[in-house]
């Protein structure tokens, strides 16, 4: 079974600051890994995928994010925030289960001070 | 290359209205997802079909949802009756493969 937690519902960064959103997960085989950000209104944007290649992955607008398989964890981090990162953040799992399912974390809101 | 398109954007109905939304995947992707997300939660899958046949509905309240992709292209969900808790955004997605999920905006329903 897979399952995908993310630690914080909410976190607040000042502008320019460095930005952490932590993510556990659950596989029973290697899996593949998404950061999804969602902005008021909108639909669901692909930040970055982990699909067993390198471990640290680059994505859109400076975030990245690093699998770490002995701490079963994939959190997403950027350097320094900007106040267009304020959006909910959700971490994905996904993997062959007869299909390709894709299992949500609850999302974690990321708030960013001026 | 086009997105995946959903209408409408909005829609507010009466509780025990019916109500439908409309999604058109990304070309060629034989895979396509009824989310449901409600304020403050992560998505929720409510069924996925692959070409024209379901592969999983098993979170689908089939006693008031139904959802159809007849040509294995565009697809329909459908509510009746609406209920107050089926408020929520209603996302559609399609995938190809083990690509990424992509995303439509959503319908915003409200249920008054």
């Amino acid at each position: 079974a897979q399952s995908v937690t993310q630690l914080d519902s909410h976190v607040s960064v000042s502008e320019g600051t460095p930005v952490l959103l932590r993510c556990n997960y659950s596989s029973s085989y290697s899996p593949s890994l998404f950061w999804y950000v969602q902005h008021p209104n909108k639909g669901l944007q692909l930040l970055l995928k982990y699909t067993s290649a390198a471990t640290l992955v680059k994505g859109i607008n400076g975030f990245e994010a690093e699998f770490k398989k002995s701490e079963t964890s994939f959190h997403l981090t950027k350097p320094s925030a900007h106040m267009s990162d304020a959006a909910e953040y959700f971490c994905v799992v996904s993997g062959m289960v007869g299909t390709y399912k894709y299992i949500f974390g609850t999302g974690t809101r990321l708030k960013v001070l001026a | 290359e086009a997105g995946v398109a959903q209408s409408p954007r909005y829609k507010i109905i009466e509780k025990r209205q019916s109500v439908a939304f409309w999604c058109n995947p990304i070309s060629g992707h034989a895979t396509l997802y009824w989310y449901q997300q409600i304020l403050g939660q992560g998505p929720k899958l409510l069924i996925q079909f692959q070409n024209n046949g379901v592969v999983d509905d098993s979170q689908l309240p089939k006693d008031r949802f139904s959802a159809e992709r007849l040509k294995g292209v565009d697809s329909t969900l459908k509510i009746q009756p609406a209920k107050l808790e089926d408020s929520a955004v209603y996302l559609c997605a399609s995938s190809f493969l083990s690509s990424p999920l992509h995303f439509g905006n959503g319908t915003r329903l409200t249920v008054t």
